[in-house]
């Protein structure tokens, strides 16, 4: 089954603990994104990627990582994350950026005490 | 940024009857898309409109695009209890290989 998978689903965790969510897509897809999702902000691109190696700064990168080693994953990394990172977090992919339809993951809720 | 806006932010309606939701944008675009999302889960996608594109349909949904008004229509007929989600349109750069960037959403609610 074509699909994104995000891990994990939900995540509590402390000021300043790195932590690391995985994306997975099984499309071979070329490109990558990361969005947070706020109440009343709609959502906001973190990170994306058009292909392996390489990366780029969406709307709102500050205090995330990103790295695309293989065409597959795109894993989401906070160094150091605060309060104001508490969001809900979505992965998706496509075949050619914002020229075809985004296939999204099921979403990961941080909460960041 | 967000480039695509949605309209109305909230959107009540009775099973049976037509949602028609609004969206406008500012630069120019080579497609504009929708999205549905049920409440918390990823977003699903919907329609995908070409800028040289005025009208499309997918079973119950049909969108219009104005390109020289920077607008897009997303109808939904004969509504029904299982289409209450959020809406979104979203937008791409307008040049070549670009991203996506979405709108903040139509929540519509619909009832038996």
């Amino acid at each position: 089954e074509a699909q994104v998978t995000q891990n994990p689903r939900y995540l509590i965790t402390v000021t300043g603990k790195k932590l690391t969510v995985t994306c997975s897509q099984n499309m071979n897809h070329e490109y990558m994104s990361w969005y947070r999702q706020d109440p009343g902000l709609g959502l906001r691109q973190i990170y994306y990627s058009m292909n392996v190696e390489v990366t780029d700064k969406g709307d709102v990168p500050e205090g995330y990582k990103v790295s695309r080693k293989e065409k597959r994953n795109f894993p989401l990394i906070l160094e150091s994350p605060s309060p104001n990172q508490t969001s809900l977090y979505f992965c998706a992919s496509s075949m050619k950026g914002g020229n075809s339809p985004l296939h999204f993951g099921n979403g990961t809720r941080l909460t960041v005490t | 940024s967000q480039q695509g806006e949605e309209d109305p932010q909230a959107l009540s309606i009775q099973e049976g009857e037509n949602a028609t939701m609004n969206c406008s944008y500012k630069t120019s675009i080579n497609n504009l898309q929708w999205y549905r999302q049920n409440s918390g889960r990823g977003l699903v996608h919907l329609i995908l409109i070409r800028s040289n594109e005025r009208e499309k349909h997918s079973g119950r949904l049909r969108v219009t695009l104005d390109t020289s008004k920077k607008s897009s229509s997303l109808l939904i007929t004969a509504s029904r209890a299982a289409d209450t989600a959020s809406y979104f349109c979203a937008t791409d750069g307008g040049s070549g290989y670009s991203t996506l960037t979405f709108g903040k959403g139509t929540m519509l609610l619909v009832s038996p």
